[in-house]
């Protein structure tokens, strides 16, 4: 059982480069969830999917967007990367939604130049 | 004003003693939960509380419902224990978490 994996674990970006964060769960988890960290600020939602299929805007959804085609996999894409997107990010996945129980990834750290 | 509040923001001790770490919140919630982030970033969920008090091992977890507040205790405190400690809600019809700015803890040899 790997939990969460997240791909890459580091990357830089050109501003107004695209790119796609990857996210797996093989937990058969319903619930997953992205989430950016900040210094001084805290985690904040992305967005998040309480199912194949479905997905919805968290706190913070501006320049990002996500889909969700298997149960497995959640992948962020960022269209057009800006400075103000640099950050780490989280995936995270829960057996349901809301999220009672949240199992993290190992994050990754985005730079954007 | 934040939704959820922490204190202290940053707390260095001695190995051995209480640890207390303070989470106030102003909305309403459904759950809250404390989360431990390692040094090297790794993020790992202690609790998820809805009510009373829950225990594991050196690790205790308390709510007030009534007061809006949760406090998290470390017994007999170790330098291991060093990490950034997080308190996050479920608001009461969201699908998300809300986010604390979390407490850095240091216990010191």
């Amino acid at each position: 059982n790997a939990g969460v994996t997240q791909t890459p674990k580091f990357q830089v970006l050109k501003t107004g480069q695209s790119m796609t964060l990857q996210c797996a769960q093989d937990m058969n988890h319903e619930y997953m969830s992205w989430y950016r960290q900040d210094p001084g600020m805290g985690l904040r939602l992305i967005h998040y999917s309480v199912g194949a299929g479905i997905t919805d805007q968290g706190e913070v959804p501006n320049g990002y967007n996500v889909s969700r085609s298997t149960t497995e996999d959640f992948p962020l894409r960022l269209l057009s990367a800006a400075p103000s997107q640099t950050s780490v990010y989280f995936c995270a996945s829960s057996k349901t939604g809301p999220p009672y129980e949240q199992y993290f990834g190992p994050g990754t750290r985005l730079t954007v130049t | 004003k934040n939704e959820v509040e922490q204190s202290p923001q940053n707390l260095t001790a001695q190995e051995g003693e209480f640890i207390t770490i303070n989470c106030s919140y102003s909305v309403g919630i459904s759950a809250l939960h404390w989360l431990q982030q390692h040094p090297g970033g790794g993020i790992v969920s202690l609790f998820m509380l809805s009510s009373g008090k829950k225990k594991h091992g050196r690790l205790i977890a308390t709510i007030n419902i009534q007061e809006k507040h949760s406090s998290l205790h470390i017994t007999a405190s170790h330098p291991r224990d060093s990490a950034v400690y997080i308190c996050a809600v479920i608001k009461r019809g969201a699908d998300g978490l809300t986010f604390g700015k979390g407490t850095h803890l240091i216990i010191q040899p």
